[in-house]
C-alpha cells in the first residue's frame, strides 16, 4: 500500500515564525487531507487538496501529485498552532479511505 | 451543520471486557470510517462503510472487533473481548462518498483504557 513520510517529525517554534511542514507520498493519490490535532485530540480539517495550492488565512498548502508532495506553510505562527499537523492521501479507487503519515508535532513557545 | 457525533467521549475497562462505541456521522454522508490512533502514532483505518454495506474491513482484527451500520445512518464499533493493546483513540469519521468529494471530517473520539 501507499507509504507515507512527513518532516520534520518534531518542530519547535518561537512565535511569529515561519515554518514549512513536508509530505512525501509513494504512490499516485486522488486527494490529499492536512489535519491539525488540537491538545485535546480533535481532528481539524485544514485541507483538501488534491492538487494546487490553496490559501486560508495564515496557512497554505501545495500539492504537486506528479511528483508525489505536499507542503503546508504556516507563517507568523501562534501558540494556538500547536499540536500534530497530519498528511493523509487517498489513493482512491473503491476503497477510498486515508492513509496518514506519522505526524509532525509543532509547539509554539511565547 | 452538526459535525461528526461519537460516545462515549472516554470509557475505561479491565482487560476481558467487552465494549462498544456509538458514532453518527454528517447528515446524508453515505460513507463512514472508524479509525484506530495509538498514541504517538497516525490514525489506521479499520473499517470502511458505503451506506450499509463493507467496503474495507482488511485492518479489522475480526477475531475481537465487529462493527455495523445498520440503516446506513448510525455505526457501532464493539471490542470483545478487550485487550490491553486496545488501548487508543476510536475516531469514526464520514464523507459524502467513498468515491468523489471524499472529504473526510472526524468526530472527537472515544479515548479507550484497558487495565
Amino acid at each position: 500500500g501507499i507509504q507515507v513520510e512527513q518532516s520534520p517529525p518534531d518542530l519547535i517554534l518561537q512565535e511569529g515564525a515561519n515554518s514549512t511542514l513536508r509530505c512525501n507520498f509513494s504512490d499516485s493519490v486522488n486527494n490529499l487531507q492536512w489535519f491539525h490535532q488540537n491538545p485535546w485530540g480533535q481532528l481539524i480539517n485544514l485541507f483538501y487538496i488534491p492538487s494546487g495550492t490553496k490559501q486560508n488565512g495564515r496557512l497554505s498548502a501545495t500539492t504537486v501529485a506528479t511528483e508525489r508532495y505536499s507542503l503546508l506553510y504556516i507563517s507568523s505562527s501562534q501558540t494556538t498552532d500547536s499540536g500534530v499537523y497530519f498528511c493523509a492521501p487517498n489513493p482512491g479507487g473503491s476503497q477510498g479511505n486515508l492513509i496518514f503519515g506519522k505526524g509532525t508535532k509543532l509547539s509554539v513557545k511565547p | 451543520e452538526a459535525g461528526v457525533a461519537q460516545s462515549p467521549r472516554y470509557k475505561i475497562i479491565e482487560k476481558r471486557q467487552s465494549v462498544a462505541f456509538w458514532c453518527n456521522p454528517i447528515s446524508g454522508h453515505a460513507t463512514l470510517y472508524w479509525y484506530q490512533q495509538i498514541l504517538g502514532q497516525g490514525p489506521k483505518l479499520l473499517i470502511q462503510f458505503q451506506n450499509n454495506g463493507v467496503v474495507d474491513d482488511s485492518q479489522l482484527p475480526k477475531d475481537r472487533f465487529s462493527a455495523e451500520r445498520l440503516k446506513g445512518v448510525d455505526s457501532t464499533l464493539k471490542i470483545q473481548p478487550a485487550k490491553l493493546e486496545d488501548s487508543a483513540v476510536y475516531l469514526c469519521a464520514s464523507s459524502f462518498s467513498g468515491t468523489v468529494n471524499t472529504e473526510a471530517f472526524f468526530g472527537q473520539g472515544t479515548r479507550l483504557t484497558v487495565v
